[in-house]
């Protein structure tokens, strides 16, 4: 089983700052098999990215991916309140895991 | 429009079965699998369990092979989700999850989220 880090578990930001977040395998994740949800309270979850770096349907471009191999990253450019939430990556490359998820609180 | 509506809130004992259900609208079944992933209070997510659209190939994982079984109902457009031997922390909100790419040989990642289903399992 691939196992996910994130990091940090908490980010206290305001708006309109540029965040980034860290999601760490503990094996290469083949083919850039990552994907990136958010995840509001009382919500389902989204989809935000996938393959590393594919913005899903209807996501603002203000979302970003990147990475490969064990090492990928989520890039906020600009907070906006709707924005602070749980962020979780997964990977799908093998049976699919995900990380603990790092929350974006308002500071 | 793609829209999974699971069913309702449950409560059971210790050692009883659940089985939740998923009817997916505005697609067809048979060619997006349907993905089930769980939420405990407080916790992160975790994947449970892929049932392929086309020929139902399943994938379970490891810690839930045994106590899972998934179902298909082509007719109905639904996939139940059956989880036995409940357990205190078994306690969760359940997701089903489309597979975000047609005919996939196996789970991917998931682009449509069903509402949730609380499950409670208490004595």
């Amino acid at each position: 089983e691939i196992v996910l880090t994130q990091s940090p578990d908490t980010l206290s930001l305001s708006p309109g700052e540029r965040v980034t977040l860290s999601c760490r395998a503990s094996q290469s994740v083949s083919a850039r098999y990552l994907a990136w949800y958010q995840v509001k309270p009382g919500q389902a979850p989204r989809l935000l990215i996938h393959g590393a770096s594919s913005r899903a349907t209807g996501i603002p471009d203000k979302f970003s991916g990147s990475g490969s191999g064990t090492d990928f990253t989520l890039t906020i450019s600009r907070l906006e309140p709707e924005d602070f939430a749980v962020y979780y990556c997964q990977q799908y490359g093998t049976s699919p895991t995900f990380g603990q998820g790092t929350k974006v609180e308002i500071k | 429009q793609v829209h999974l509506e699971q069913s309702g809130p449950e409560v059971k004992r210790p050692g009883a079965s659940v089985k939740v259900s998923c009817k997916a609208s505005g697609y067809t079944l048979n060619r997006y699998g349907i993905n089930w992933v769980r939420q405990a209070p407080g916790q992160g997510l975790e994947w449970m369990a892929w049932v392929s659209g086309i020929n139902e190939n399943i994938e379970y994982a490891p810690k839930f092979q045994g106590r899972v079984t998934l179902t298909t109902d082509i007719l109905t457009n639904t996939v139940y989700m059956e989880l036995k031997r409940l357990r205190s922390d078994d306690t969760a909100l359940y997701y089903c999850a489309r597979t975000g790419v047609a005919v996939a040989p196996r789970p991917y990642y998931f682009d449509s989220w069903g509402q949730g289903t609380l499950v409670i399992v208490s004595s």
